[in-house]
């Protein structure tokens, strides 16, 4: 299986910050990667597939780049309802596989 | 809009088999495209992926759950199902229902979209 590892496990920002959540694969996994934001309660939401490409209806504060095994997931300007946990996950080979999650929290 | 929607027993017993089933609404269940996934989270903790189904039958299992998980599609009913037996209190979580989407380009990306809103299975006597 393919290990995926994100860092750091959680952060602590301020509205308006900029946020980098980083993601490493433990072999290349080329630009197979998808990032989710999940709210407390809730599913998981698609932000970024294909490592850079912005999911329909996503704000463009969000933005995902990297390839083979790291990769990097940029909230610009971080806004009240960007609080939450984000994911990373391969889709180069099943098992599909997640990385444990970055918690964004208000500083 | 296609919506997914989790369904099935929110308790079941230690060696019992955990059974839910995922209707899917608003768009096309035996599209070529689509791979109709389960998905589980711990409490606290984060995703696990079970498997998935083609439209066709063909399934592809973790192979940390194959002995026990059997995902099954009904086309009829725009449905498919996940049977989890010999559960144990390590079972416990939110279970997810998903389509995965493979992109028609030259290179083949795949990604969950849309989730089901998830059900919590307990594990319990």
């Amino acid at each position: 299986d393919i290990q995926m590892t994100q860092s750091p496990s959680s952060l602590s920002a301020s509205v308006g910050d900029r946020v980098t959540i980083t993601c490493r694969a433990s072999q290349s996994i080329s630009s197979y990667l998808n990032w989710y934001q999940q709210k407390p309660g809730k599913a998981p939401k698609l932000l970024i597939y294909a490592a850079s490409s912005l999911q329909s209806g996503v704000p463009s504060r969000f933005s995902g780049s990297g390839s083979e095994s790291d990769f990097t997931l940029t909230i610009t300007s971080l806004q009240p309802e960007d609080f939450a946990t984000y994911y990373c996950q391969q889709s180069f080979s099943t098992p599909r596989t997640f990385g444990q999650g970055t918690k964004v929290e208000i500083k | 809009q296609v919506q997914l929607q989790e369904s099935g027993p929110g308790l079941v017993k230690p060696s019992q088999t955990l059974s839910l089933t995922c209707t899917v609404s608003g768009g096309s269940f035996s599209s070529g495209d689509y791979y109709w996934t389960w998905i589980r989270q711990h409490p606290g903790k984060g995703l696990e992926w079970i498997g998935h189904i083609f439209y066709s039958g063909s399934t592809y299992y973790n192979p940390s759950l194959k002995s026990r998980v059997t995902i099954s599609v009904d086309m009829s009913k725009n449905q498919f199902s996940l049977k989890l037996s010999s559960v144990t209190a390590a079972d416990t979580a939110v279970y997810y229902c998903a389509r995965d989407v493979e992109n028609g380009g030259s290179e083949r990306y795949n990604w969950f979209d849309p989730w089901g809103q998830g059900t919590l299975v307990i594990v319990s006597s």
